[in-house]
């Protein structure tokens, strides 16, 4: 299958700072990408999806502000936590499809724990 | 609206055994249907999916799901588990009728093979 690669997959920063997560898709373009959170014990949650050269549509209730998301190219993505605090702490995933129709699987990367001290 | 349910939280199977993690959705229209499983702090891998044709569906690591369009459901088995498989299992669907590519999850289940 297509690999998308997350970088990176840890990452530690002092409340107040910001931090950008890369979503890569390696070896297909990426029309459409999607960013999720995912809670200890609990499911995915989509935070915003992200088509290349447009601006992204954010789910209710995530403020656009706070999660700034960049789609500059077909094969990469960015989710930048902007003046963090510790309830961000979380594990983030992105996906990424290739624009096939709506029976194509998506692909994930391999995650991010953002932790914020 | 779609929504996707995983009534299980936990499953454990003896290595060996049979295994079935179990999924029922609710859309519109015609679904398409996922499997997907993650490791503990990865990403989610691509298991297998349901578009149209044979209900029942095979894909990797010798998983299959049966699609049941009457009981609205596609739950995922393996007639021998293995201690490997011990894992978070997540059910999605999409509707194509909806005019979006988003998937909805299950809250997923996890999956514990005992040796």
């Amino acid at each position: 299958g297509a690999v998308v690669s997350q970088h990176p997959s840890r990452v530690i920063c002092k409340s107040g700072t910001s931090v950008k997560i890369e979503c890569r898709s390696l070896d297909f373009q990426a029309t459409t990408m999607f960013w999720y959170r995912q809670f200890p014990k609990k499911s995915l949650m989509l935070m915003a999806t992200s088509n290349e050269g447009s601006k992204a549509t954010y789910e209710q209730g995530v403020e656009k502000d706070k999660f700034l998301i960049n789609h500059a190219s077909l094969t990469l993505s960015t989710l930048t936590v902007t003046s963090a605090h510790p309830e961000d702490s979380s594990f983030y995933i992105c996906s990424a499809r290739d624009g096939g129709g709506a029976g194509t699987e998506a692909f994930f990367g391999q995650g991010t724990r953002l932790t914020v001290v | 609206a779609q929504s996707v349910a995983q009534p299980e939280d936990q499953v454990n199977v003896a290595e060996g055994n049979p295994l079935t993690v179990k999924c029922t959705y609710s859309v519109s229209g015609n679904p398409y249907l996922f499997w997907y499983v993650q490791y503990p702090n990865r990403g989610l891998q691509f298991l297998l999916k349901y578009i149209t044709g044979d209900n029942l569906v095979k894909g990797s690591y010798g998983f299959e799901a049966e699609f049941n369009k009457s009981q609205t459901s596609f739950h995922l088995k393996k007639p021998s588990a293995l201690v490997s498989d011990s894992a978070l299992y997540f059910c999605a669907v999409r509707d194509p009728g909806a005019g979006s590519y988003q998937l909805t999850f299950g809250k997923g289940t996890k999956l514990s093979v005992i040796p």
